[in-house]
């Protein structure tokens, strides 16, 4: 079935560059998303990428999309304390068929100063 | 409007009662999504309207619960006979056509 796999967790000083991975197994998604979800707080999407893309760069946030091996990361440049979160990677087929997102277990980030 | 609104944020309920969730989308938002996550866990699809027709249903939603859109608005999610497995957060998230999600910040419900 449809699989969405990230590392737990992940530890950096601020001002390093974290980069947040995820695999999934869906072949026919053709929208990968990152979502940001602050404790006690809903999810905030941060990026989206196309299928057919292989980066997205958006600020301090860039996307690579590896579609031969279905795996996709999120690079945040000059990470900040302000960016300590769990980062979800989730994945969908078009937003105009309206189906459901395939969300990964999320990723922690905590961020030292 | 600032977003999606869920009402209430938390709910403390014991077991076997029934228990309604509200979510309000963004206006122009004709797509709304129910989600359910639990600790440790990325959000899981319940169910979606679009308008007021309810579209897809997850086999997670089983016969306790029910949403309702009436007017291609605001949503409710009904659970009867609570159990303690339904405790959790309940994402709502509204869409237009072409766009990704735009989430509520949850209800916290906690079935004792």
């Amino acid at each position: 079935g449809e699989d969405v796999e990230q590392s737990l967790f992940l530890s950096v000083r601020e001002g390093d560059s974290s980069v947040i991975n995820c695999t999934y197994t869906d072949s026919s998604s053709t929208y990968l998303y990152w979502y940001k979800q602050e404790p006690g707080a809903g999810l905030q999407l941060l990026t989206y990428i196309f299928s057919n893309m292989d980066m997205k760069q958006d600020q301090r946030l860039t996307v690579l999309l590896n579609k031969k091996d279905k795996h996709l990361s999120l690079r945040i440049a000059d990470t900040q304390t302000g960016d300590s979160a769990i980062y979800f990677c989730a994945e969908g087929t078009s937003p105009k068929a309206g189906t459901a997102l395939i969300f990964g277990k999320g990723t922690t980030l905590s961020v030292s100063s | 409007d600032t977003g999606v609104s869920q009402d209430p944020r938390h709910k403390i309920t014991k077991r076997g009662q029934n228990v309604t969730f509200r979510c309000d989308p963004i206006s122009e938002h004709n797509r709304l999504y129910w989600y359910r996550q639990t600790l440790g866990q990325g959000p899981e699809f319940l169910t979606y309207f679009q308008n007021e027709a309810q579209l897809e249903k997850s086999r997670l939603l089983s016969d306790r619960f029910s949403a309702e859109r009436p007017k291609g608005s605001f949503s409710t999610l009904e659970i009867q006979r609570t159990e303690q497995g339904d405790s959790a957060m309940y994402l709502c998230a509204s869409s237009l056509l072409t766009e990704g999600y735009t989430f509520g910040s949850g209800t916290r419900l906690t079935v004792v």
